[in-house]
């Protein structure tokens, strides 16, 4: 059964520092894997997609790498802003509709 | 823009009180889904639509049920909500089998 883990739960950090959010997952045989953003009582957004042939996508200040025989992403994020403070969310998708999340890294930038 | 919309965005209901959450799509995509998430938790799969195709997760309860009356709506259904219902309920949609999910932006259910 493929386990999603995100590390840390939380992080604090002041405004302007680059930080880097890691996942981790136990099966390598994904198809793709997503990062989303959710603010407090809202749905998610989709931050960045990286197919299990990519290794990096880049949006923006952010950058998602994947290491799929290691089971590890990672997102960085470059410059940060309060309006970076969010939870973020890893996924993996298997396939068979079933996409399976982290339980996410709550974000916190302070100005 | 093209996106996924779920109406209402915050819906109050009675104990016991049939209600209906919507979600509509413009994205033209195959594969519609619905999520349960709770406080502080991650979203859980309830059911989805592969086009016409109804799939139920094993473990999802039989007061909830789904409609997908044309590609762009789909409906949850909810036939007698429990206190233990009231989270956040996520839409969400995927071209095809293959992934890459746009979400909505929930409907809050609270149960009275």
């Amino acid at each position: 059964k493929q386990e999603v883990t995100q590390i840390p739960a939380a992080l604090s950090v002041p405004e302007g520092e680059n930080l880097v959010l890691n996942c981790s997952f136990t099966d390598s045989a994904i198809y793709n894997l997503q990062w989303f953003r959710q603010d407090p009582g809202k749905g998610l957004t989709s931050l960045l997609l990286i197919q299990s042939s990519q290794r990096e996508q880049t949006s923006g200040r952010l950058n998602a790498s994947l290491d799929k025989s290691s089971g590890r992403s990672t997102l960085y994020i470059a410059a940060s802003q309060p309006g970076d403070s969010a939870t973020y969310l890893c996924a993996v998708f298997q396939g068979a509709q079933k996409l399976v999340f982290g339980q996410g890294t709550r974000l916190t930038i302070n100005p | 823009d093209a996106m996924v919309i779920q109406n209402p965005r915050y819906q109050v209901t009675q104990f016991g009180k049939p209600v209906t959450l919507s979600c509509s799509q413009t994205l033209n995509h195959n594969v519609m889904y619905w999520y349960q998430q709770k406080s502080s938790q991650a979203p859980k799969l309830l059911f989805h639509y592969y086009d016409k195709d109804f799939n139920n997760e094993a473990d999802t309860p039989d007061n909830f049920q789904s409609r997908r009356p044309n590609t762009s709506f789909c409906f949850l259904d909810i036939r007698s909500p429990g206190l233990g219902d009231a989270a956040m309920y996520l839409c969400a949609t995927s071209r095809d089998k293959w992934g890459g999910y746009t979400f909505g932006s929930g409907t809050r259910l609270t149960v009275v």
